[in-house]
């Protein structure tokens, strides 16, 4: 099986910076996502990781370890509009290429 | 571009009735995936089609749930006589081909709501 474990919430002022971290036990996978969701939206996608190392997005960026089976997406010069759900997800190994979702991570910012 | 299309947005039965639920992807895309998110939680899968084909469906409850995606036309979830717990955002996603590094874009949603 594959499970993939966040904080549930995470409290943070406006422009700083926060991570928010996913640890994963899953037998494979292709890559390590990102998304978005507001409060009554659908998941927006933020950000992709094929390959460990750090991928850059403007004030996001994602980190993946599959040494480590870890993650995380860290956001910089947080904005209120931050405030929303985010939740890592790996793409399955099998032929459908599902989203197997983590529980989520509600971040909170602050002025 | 269009993005992903889901109708209705809001839909209210009661016990027992049936709901369906539209999904319209992308332009060029053929791949569809049904999400379904519980509050508080994260999407859990549900179904994944091509035109005219069930490719996995091993997140299917296996009563009352059944989908299907055309030739022609949207991709339809249909849940017969509802029950309480059915009540849940739905999401559809779409892809335009199969891969690993392919990404899913996620419609609006469809919000259950079983009275």
């Amino acid at each position: 099986g594959q499970s993939l474990e966040q904080p549930s919430e995470v409290t943070a002022v406006e422009g700083a910076i926060v991570q928010i971290n996913c640890t994963y036990q899953t037998s494979g996978f292709y890559g390590l996502s990102w998304y978005q969701q507001h409060d009554g939206g659908a998941p927006t996608f933020l950000s992709y990781n094929a390959l460990d190392g750090l991928e850059e997005t403007g004030r996001f960026s994602s980190f993946l370890s599959r040494s480590d089976s870890y993650g995380y997406l860290l956001l910089q010069e947080l904005q209120m509009k931050d405030s929303a759900s985010y939740f890592c997800a790996v793409r399955s190994m099998d032929s459908s290429y599902k989203l197997i979702f983590g529980s989520g991570t509600r971040l909170l910012v602050r002025p | 571009n269009a993005g992903v299309m889901q109708n209705p947005r809001h839909l209210v039965r009661r016990r027992g009735q049936e709901a369906r639920l539209r999904c319209s992807p992308m332009k060029g895309h053929s791949h569809v995936y049904w999400y379904r998110q519980l509050p508080e939680e994260g999407l859990k899968f549900m179904v994944y089609l091509q035109k005219e084909n069930i490719i996995d469906e091993s997140g299917m409850p296996k009563e009352r749930f059944s989908a299907e995606f055309p030739k022609e036309g949207p991709s339809i979830l249909r849940i017969q006589q509802v029950v309480r717990g059915d009540s849940a955002a739905y999401f559809c996603a779409s892809s335009p081909r199969t891969g690993g590094s392919d990404e899913q874009y996620f419609g609006p949603g469809t919000r259950l709501t079983v009275t």
